[in-house]
């Protein structure tokens, strides 16, 4: 079945960038998200891309795909505590299957 | 206006009991979804529905049921509780064929069974 992988732990300082990385098996993936989780709220769609797609810039994000390898990569310049967070990929294949996650990122911004 | 909305936020109850979570949304999809966040914080699809009719169900034990008296409601009911089924449930909506499929997620029931 698809399986989707993420690391659990990232710690970076605030002003720095932040880089998440993700790979995933199902080569029928269409879309691909990022989804983040604040503590103790539920789940909010940060962005997403096309797996025809590179690259995309959206303010402080950029989306990184590398197809052939199966991996994607967001990263968030300027972090800030305000981002501290559970960073959730995923990803389907199409318009009403669900999403397979990845265990989460869990992002700590130190000031 | 809150697009998904589930209840009740906190539900903390025995081994052995059966209890509902009620989700409705408001943005007029087709399908929605039940997904259960464990302690770890791993997310796993649990149902998945099409305008009220069961489309997936990822080997989820049958006490839990899920029931869809119309396309804006998703309710899951769990019978004999066990203390395993202590997770957060996330209820989702989705419409297919729009740009990008975007899941909206509703705030989550917390589960607690003792």
């Amino acid at each position: 079945g698809e399986d989707v992988e993420q690391s659990l732990f990232l710690s970076v300082r605030e002003g720095d960038s932040s880089v998440i990385n993700c790979t995933y098996t199902d080569s029928s993936s269409t879309y691909l998200y990022w989804y983040k989780q604040e503590p103790g709220a539920g789940l909010q769609l940060l962005t997403y891309i096309f797996s025809n797609m590179d690259m995309k810039q959206d303010q402080r994000l950029t989306v990184l795909l590398n197809k052939k390898d199966k991996h994607l990569s967001l990263r968030i310049a300027d972090t800030q505590t305000g981002d501290s967070a559970i960073y959730f990929c995923a990803e389907s294949d199409s318009g009403n299957t669900p999403l397979v996650f990845g265990k989460g990122t869990r992002l700590s911004v130190i000031a | 206006d809150t697009a998904v909305s589930q209840t009740p936020k906190y539900l903390v109850t025995q081994m052995g009991n059966d209890k509902s979570i009620k989700c409705e949304q408001n943005l007029g999809h087709d399908t929605m979804y039940w997904y259960k966040q464990d302690s770890k914080k791993f997310l796993k699809i649990m149902f998945s529905y099409n305008n009220k009719e069961l489309i997936i169900n990822e080997t989820v034990p049958n006490r839990f049921s899920p029931k869809s008296p119309d396309k804006a409601h998703l309710n899951l009911h769990i019978n004999s509780l066990e203390l395993g089924d202590s997770a957060v449930y996330f209820c989702a909506s989705s419409q297919p064929g729009l740009a990008y499929n975007e899941q909206f997620f509703g705030p989550g029931t917390r589960l607690t069974v003792l």
